[in-house]
């Protein structure tokens, strides 16, 4: 059962252009949200994160938004650069839970084209 | 300030062997969890120990077993291996709330 599901497993995108990876999920428990990023035998870097009693996050370049009642978010990068070119994951999590353990999806590749 | 490190960065083994697996904490955090990423997918959770004391298991068979040691380094242990135990195995820690993950062990099992 694929709580956490991202299901463009690629996306391709000139660089200057918006970026816009996908994320849904089907735990209506959770309430935090995180977007990593992995480059190539590198473990996943933190990106941004929003809480569920916000619709939006944004830092520099990376915007989160989250639509509760569609139990979809999305990571929005504008404007992209090559550097952007890495796996990106989708994480949920029940914040205060016994472990906070994050659930994650299975990842969008994403190449930005010079 | 150093992040999290994991050793050995590959490892080869043969079915039925058993595998440790280490981690040093990123410094001041008292909370490890280790992270199974298979081929192809996302991170899937196994287990989690905060101050010494697993308080978290991911649907993970008990031949995955851990320790958190006093300076809150880690090890993952694996009996029995066995082929589909191939993959990226992560840890991460933390203090309160916040992952910072180490770039992982990758582990082939033949």
């Amino acid at each position: 059962d694929q709580q956490v599901k991202q299901n463009s497993p690629s996306l391709s995108v000139q660089e200057g252009r918006i970026s816009i990876l996908n994320c849904d999920y089907t735990n209506s428990m959770f309430d935090y949200f995180l977007w990593y990023k992995k480059y190539p035998a590198e473990g996943p870097t933190f990106l941004i994160s929003i809480s569920s009693i916000k619709d939006k996050n944004e830092d520099g370049r990376f915007t989160v938004f989250l639509n509760k009642s569609a139990k979809h978010l999305s990571l929005h990068i504008v404007p992209s650069q090559p550097g952007d070119s890495a796996v990106y994951f989708c994480a949920a999590s029940v914040a205060g839970g016994a472990t906070n353990k994050l659930i994650f999806g299975t990842g969008t590749l994403l190449a930005v084209q010079p | 300030e150093t992040g999290v490190t994991q050793s050995p960065t590959h490892l080869i083994k043969t079915r039925g062997q058993q595998v440790t697996l280490r981690c040093s904490s990123q410094s001041g955090h008292n909370t490890v969890s280790w992270y199974q990423q298979a081929l192809g997918q996302g991170p899937q959770f196994i287990f989690q120990y905060y101050r010494e004391e697993e308080n978290g298991r991911g649907n993970f068979p008990p031949r995955f077993s851990g320790l958190q040691f006093p300076n809150y380094s880690s090890e993952l242990n694996v009996n029995a291996l066995e082929l589909d135990d191939s993959a990226l195995y992560l840890c991460a820690s933390s203090l309160n709330y916040g992952y910072t993950f180490g770039s992982g062990t990758r582990l082939t099992v033949v």
